[in-house]
C-alpha cells in the first residue's frame, strides 16, 4: 500500500540552527500539507501546497518557515532559525481530492527537539 | 471563528461500547473525519462522513448531522488496543482541515 514517508524520524538541534524536514508524498497525490503537534496538544495546520505553490498557510507559518518541492517526489519544510517552541512532531500529509473520501494520508512524523 | 469541540478524556471498559461526540462550527462544510492517534504516532484514518447518517465499518461507526453540526464515533467491543486519542476534523469551504483537540480514550480491563 502506498504511504507517505518522512525523514528524519527524530532530529535534535541547537536553537538558531536551520532544520530541513523531508517528505515523500504518495506519488499520484496532488495536495501536500505540513502539520505540527506540540507534545500533548492538538494537531495544528502549517501550510498546504498545490501545483508547485503554497495554497494556504496558517499564522504559525511565518518567515522562519518555507516549503519546497525540489523535484517530482520530495516535499520539504525548512525552519531557518529554530526556537525552543519549535520543538514538536511535524507531520507531512498528502491527498488526492479526486477520491471520494478526500482522505488525508499522514507520514509517521519527524520529531524535532530544539535545545 | 472556527471551532471543534470534543471531550478531553473518556474512560470505558474492555468489551463495552463508547460514543465520542464532536460538535463543530466552521465556515462551510465539506466533510468530517475521525482519526485515531496513538501516543507518539501519526493520526490514522478511521472514517469520513459528508452526508447525514451512520457509516459503519466493523467495530467502528460514525454518525453525522449537518443541521446540528454534530458527529459521533461509536466504538463497539472495546479492546485494550483502542486506548488512543480520537481526533475529529472538519473540512471547511476552502478544503482546509480544522482539527479538534482530540479525545483521549482510556480502556480499563
Amino acid at each position: 500500500e502506498p504511504e507517505v514517508t518522512q525523514t528524519p524520524s527524530h532530529q535534535v538541534t541547537q536553537m538558531g540552527q536551520e532544520v530541513i524536514l523531508r517528505c515523500v508524498p504518495i506519488s499520484n497525490h496532488l495536495y501536500f500539507y505540513w502539520y505540527r503537534q506540540i507534545l500533548g496538544q492538538k494537531v495544528e495546520f502549517l501550510v498546504s501546497f498545490y501545483n508547485n505553490e503554497i495554497s494556504e498557510k496558517s499564522e504559525i507559518f511565518d518567515d522562519q518557515f518555507s516549503v519546497e518541492r525540489p523535484d517530482g517526489s520530495n516535499f520539504t519544510l525548512k525552519i531557518r532559525s529554530t526556537k525552543l517552541e519549535d520543538s514538536a512532531m511535524y507531520f507531512c500529509a498528502s491527498r488526492d481530492l479526486g477520491r471520494d473520501t478526500g482522505e488525508l494520508f499522514f507520514g509517521e512524523g519527524s520529531r524535532l527537539t530544539v535545545l | 471563528g472556527q471551532n471543534i469541540d470534543q471531550p478531553t478524556e473518556m474512560t470505558a471498559t474492555e468489551g463495552a461500547i463508547v460514543q465520542i461526540n464532536c460538535t463543530y462550527q466552521t465556515s462551510g462544510f465539506n466533510g468530517l473525519f475521525w482519526y485515531q492517534q496513538h501516543a507518539g504516532e501519526a493520526p490514522t484514518f478511521l472514517s469520513y462522513n459528508v452526508l447525514d447518517g451512520l457509516e459503519e465499518k466493523g467495530r467502528f461507526s460514525s454518525f453525522l448531522s449537518r443541521s446540528k453540526g454534530y458527529s459521533y464515533l461509536l466504538l463497539k467491543e472495546l479492546q485494550m488496543k483502542d486506548s488512543a486519542s480520537y481526533l475529529c476534523a472538519v473540512t471547511d469551504s476552502n478544503y482546509q482541515l480544522i482539527w479538534g483537540a482530540g479525545t483521549k480514550l482510556i480502556i480499563k480491563p
